[in-house]
């Protein structure tokens, strides 16, 4: 079982729509989760962090974090076509593992 | 610079060479990371450094794969005797002690082997 899991996609999401897309881990002791977005051929930049089970909102963007079902979602709001690219979701563990985790990206693709 | 810078940015060689990639981190910065990207594909860890402590070397794929850090400054990957599926791009990122944890990527050295 890998130790993040997300689903490649592609997802097709039209204009104004929102966006869902989700990720799974593994390890119940994981801490902190992180949405990074990677345009084609750019590094990842952070788009937003959670550490606690709930929503957190930012803009257009919501994370939202289920620690009891080991799942963390990325939710996009009125969906632009700029917001088309990779979405990796990230897991640090525990204190004793501070390495971060990423899944394999879930492709976005916003249809004007 | 105010980023993290990585050379080459390409590197082409043949198959059988050794190859060393360098990474130059934020100022202050006290973890630095390295990750594999192949194309099309999610990044895979490689290795962690924080600080003075002993890095984290799980996720180095063979022994040909070494890296080093001196303090707190410039990290060197190196590759050695490549193959053709080491061929990637090599992603460096620091992060800053306390906060959240955010990585800073840099713009990745792209490695083909022949």
């Amino acid at each position: 079982q890998k130790e993040v899991e997300q689903n490649s996609g592609p997802l097709s999401v039209p204009e104004g729509a929102i966006a869902s897309l989700n990720c799974t881990y593994s390890d119940r002791g994981s801490q902190s989760f992180f949405w990074y977005r990677q345009y084609s051929g750019k590094s990842p930049e952070l788009i937003m962090f959670i550490y606690s089970n709930g929503d957190k909102e930012d803009g257009r963007f919501t994370a939202q974090l289920n620690k009891a079902s080991q799942y963390v979602s990325l939710l996009i709001r009125d969906s632009q076509p700029s917001d088309s690219a990779t979405y990796l979701c990230a897991v640090r563990g525990n204190q004793g593992a501070q390495k971060l985790v990423f899944g394999q990206g879930t492709r976005l693709t916003i249809n004007p | 610079g105010a980023g993290v810078s990585q050379s080459p940015s390409n590197k082409v060689t043949e198959k059988g060479k050794d190859v060393e990639l360098r990474c130059d981190p934020i100022s202050g910065h006290t973890a630095l990371y390295w990750y594999r990207q192949r194309l099309g594909q999610g990044l895979e860890f490689l290795i962690y450094f924080q600080g003075n402590s002993a890095p984290d070397k799980s996720g180095l794929p063979s022994d040909r794969f070494s890296a080093e850090r001196t303090g707190e400054s410039v990290s060197t990957l190196t590759i050695q005797r490549t193959q053709q599926e080491d061929s990637a791009v090599y992603l460096c990122a620091s992060s800053p002690s306390g906060g959240p944890g955010e990585l800073f990527f840099g713009e990745g050295s792209r490695l083909t082997v022949l």
